[in-house]
């Protein structure tokens, strides 16, 4: 079955721990993404990638890292700089960066201990 | 920048009844795409229609369409004979053409029997 799977579904952060997020899609796409989501609000661009190799800053990069040295793999690293990480973390792919539709993943609940 | 906004926090529906979803947005733009996603409890974000703005007729997928009206830059969701499983938040997002999604605040919809 083609799709995006994250994992773990749910993660938990001690303080001025890092923890990275995993993100696979066998899709074929090029253009992957990560979203954060807080209670009761839409979804808000973290980074996005167009292409293996390349990734820019999303709207609310601070605090978080990403690769993309595979197609097929996206991973977030949530950073002990990121002071509210507690949320929930939508990874997506598209065909192609701002023209096609993005798909997401089942999502990954991030919550701080 | 684009802004996407949903007036209707939430809504209720009877099962088997029609419910309509608002959504505005702002551009400049005259090439774009818009979509409506659907968050069920389990948090997947689902596509459940898109609408390229150089299109005139309105998109439909089986009980869901929309009514696209790009003079006023409205982009309301129908859905017919509601269904229990159609409880869920509902994203109204837009995309210029080479760039990123912008969502709304979503609207949460309860399917009443």
């Amino acid at each position: 079955d083609g799709g995006i799977t994250q994992s773990p579904k749910y993660l938990f952060r001690k303080e001025g721990q890092n923890v990275t997020l995993s993100c696979e899609q066998n899709l074929n796409h090029d253009a992957m993404y990560w979203y954060r989501q807080d209670p009761g609000q839409g979804l808000r661009l973290i980074y996005y990638s167009q292409i293996v190799n390349d990734f820019q800053k999303g709207d609310i990069a601070e605090g978080y890292s990403v690769s993309r040295e595979k197609k097929e793999s996206f991973p977030l690293t949530v950073t002990s700089a990121q002071k509210n990480p507690t949320a929930f973390y939508l990874c997506a792919s598209s065909i192609n960066w701002g023209r096609e539709t993005q798909y997401f993943g089942p999502g990954t609940r991030l919550l701080v201990l | 920048a684009q802004t996407v906004t949903q007036s209707q926090p939430e809504m209720s529906v009877q099962e088997a009844e029609t419910v309509t979803l608002s959504c505005t947005y702002d551009t400049s733009e005259s090439n774009y795409y818009l979509f409506w996603y659907k968050q069920p409890p389990s948090r997947q974000m689902i596509l459940v229609i898109r609408q390229e703005a150089y299109k005139q007729q309105n998109a439909t997928e089986n009980r869901f369409s929309v009514n696209f009206q790009k003079a006023a830059k409205s982009f309301s969701l129908k859905i017919s004979d509601s269904q229990l499983g159609d409880t869920a938040m509902y994203f109204c997002a837009f995309m210029k053409v080479g760039n990123k999604l912008v969502f709304g605040a979503g609207t949460i919809l309860r399917v009443k029997s």
